[in-house]
């Protein structure tokens, strides 16, 4: 059964400062999403990284993918207050050949960030 | 709004009664996804269809719950005999073609009481 562990659970940062949400699975796969929630609302799709060292950035977002150690990271720079938000990792573990999407998301737990003026 | 659509977006129902909700994913999205999402968790993958072809059904998805997508279009999800824990947010989801993102709907938040 896949797992998907994401941490911190929860984070409490200032603006301005710098931090690296982790995302940690444990069966092999090269598809993994990040998504944002607000509260109330529903998720929004952040990256998608598809293959082993992908590596994406939005704005004062980046996130990269490790295959080989089962890792992926979400980088915030600078961290500014609308960023404030639940951000959650998905690994997608079906094979390339299952027509993708089969058997779902498996979505972490997801990381509770506040970012304070 | 081309966004994938959700109705009802809140529910409230006795417990042992029947509730249906609806889907409407983005248009030609041939690949639609229920998952559900308790307080404090990330979503759940309940099922999954390509076109009208249900393809994968999580062990979550009890005998109570039914999914239906005719003619390949919107979906719609039915809870049978409800029971308190059934009270969730219902996230629905859409996506066309494979390695891409799949496009949440705003979800239908069931109370069972």
């Amino acid at each position: 059964e896949l797992k998907v562990e994401q941490n911190p659970l929860f984070l409490s940062m200032q603006e301005g400062k710098n931090y690296t949400i982790y995302c940690n699975y444990s069966t092999t796969s090269d598809r993994l999403y990040w998504y944002r929630q607000d509260p109330g609302k529903s998720l929004e799709s952040l990256f998608v990284l598809l293959s082993n060292g992908a590596v994406k950035q939005e704005g004062r977002l980046m996130a990269s993918l490790d295959t080989k150690a089962r890792l992926s990271t979400l980088h915030i720079t600078a961290a500014v207050h609308d960023l404030s938000a639940t951000y959650f990792c998905a690994v997608d573990s079906s094979g390339p050949y299952s027509g993708g999407g089969a058997d779902g998301l498996t979505f972490g737990k997801g990381t509770h960030l506040i970012i304070q003026p | 709004d081309t966004g994938v659509s959700q109705d009802p977006r809140h529910k409230i129902t006795k417990r042992g009664q029947n509730v249906t909700f609806r889907c409407d994913p983005i248009s030609e999205h041939n690949r639609l996804y229920w998952y559900r999402q308790t307080l404090g968790q990330g979503p759940e993958f309940l099922t999954y269809f390509q076109n009208e072809a249900q393809l994968e059904k999580s062990r979550l998805l009890s005998d109570r719950f039914s999914a239906e997508r005719p003619k390949g279009s919107f979906s719609t999800l039915e809870i049978q005999r409800t029971e308190q824990g059934d009270s969730a947010m219902y996230l629905c989801a859409s996506s066309l073609g494979t390695d891409v993102e799949a496009f949440f709907g705003q979800g239908t938040r069931l109370t069972v009481v």
